[in-house]
């Protein structure tokens, strides 16, 4: 089994401010990891995901997240955010096991909130 | 292309009736997910269907259930309903059932609110 934990329940910044939000998971198997973000009252968007090969990678609308093999993290890290990143974030593992086929394990999700 | 899709928008019901939520997945994707997304509790998996079989379930007691039709689409059936079932029921689709690594793309949810 999988868990995945979100270090930060909520995470305030200021417009144009770098940040970072923390995500570290625990698991048996090999994972992939993802990140999604939901806006309020919409579903869920994907921003990137990391299946292999570089540790560094690259997703949607600026954001970044690095996976750290050692650390079991995968933090997502933006260099200047903007209002409109105002969201909950959520950090999330598949498994490599054919009876999960790509169902994913959440985090409690991360409100960043983005003030002028 | 259009996305995943989810009616109703929103559903009132009493504690004790039946609900059924509609999903229709992305063109292409055999593999439908359920999830419930309830405040205070996050993102749990509900369901997986693939090709009409339900591959996997998630800790949610027999009256969550649902099945999958040929054309892919999807329903999930809450039987009895709780008050505590009120919640955002989000479907999502994906290609095949291969392991792991498959983007999963989300509808907007189903509001569920038990009264």
């Amino acid at each position: 089994a999988q868990s995945v934990t979100q270090l930060d329940s909520q995470v305030p910044v200021f417009e144009e401010a770098p940040v970072e939000l923390r995500c570290n998971y625990s698991s048996s198997v090999s994972v992939y990891l993802f990140w999604y973000v939901q806006y309020p009252n919409q579903g869920l968007q994907l921003l990137l995901k990391y299946l292999s090969g570089s540790t560094l990678v690259k997703g949607i609308n600026g954001f970044e997240a690095e996976f750290n093999k050692s650390q079991t993290s995968f933090h997502l890290r933006k260099p200047s955010v903007h209002i409109s990143d105002t969201a909950e974030y959520f950090c999330a593992v598949s498994d490599l096991r054919e009876t999960s086929g790509s169902r994913l394990t959440f985090g409690e999700g991360t409100q960043l909130t983005v003030n002028p | 292309e259009a996305g995943v899709t989810q009616s109703p928008t929103h559903l009132i019901k009493t504690r004790g009736q039946q609900a059924t939520l509609r999903c229709s997945p992305i063109s292409g994707h055999t593999s439908v997910y359920w999830y419930q997304q309830a405040l205070g509790l996050g993102l749990q998996f509900l369901l997986w269907y693939d090709e009409g079989e339900e591959r996997n379930r998630g800790n949610f007691p027999p009256r969550f259930s649902g099945r999958q039709f040929p054309n892919y689409s999807s329903e999930l059936n809450v039987n009895a309903l709780e008050l505590e079932d009120s919640a955002l029921y989000l479907c999502a689709s994906s290609l095949g059932a291969a392991v792991g690594g498959n983007t999963i793309y989300f509808g907007e949810g189903s509001w569920l609110t038990v009264v």
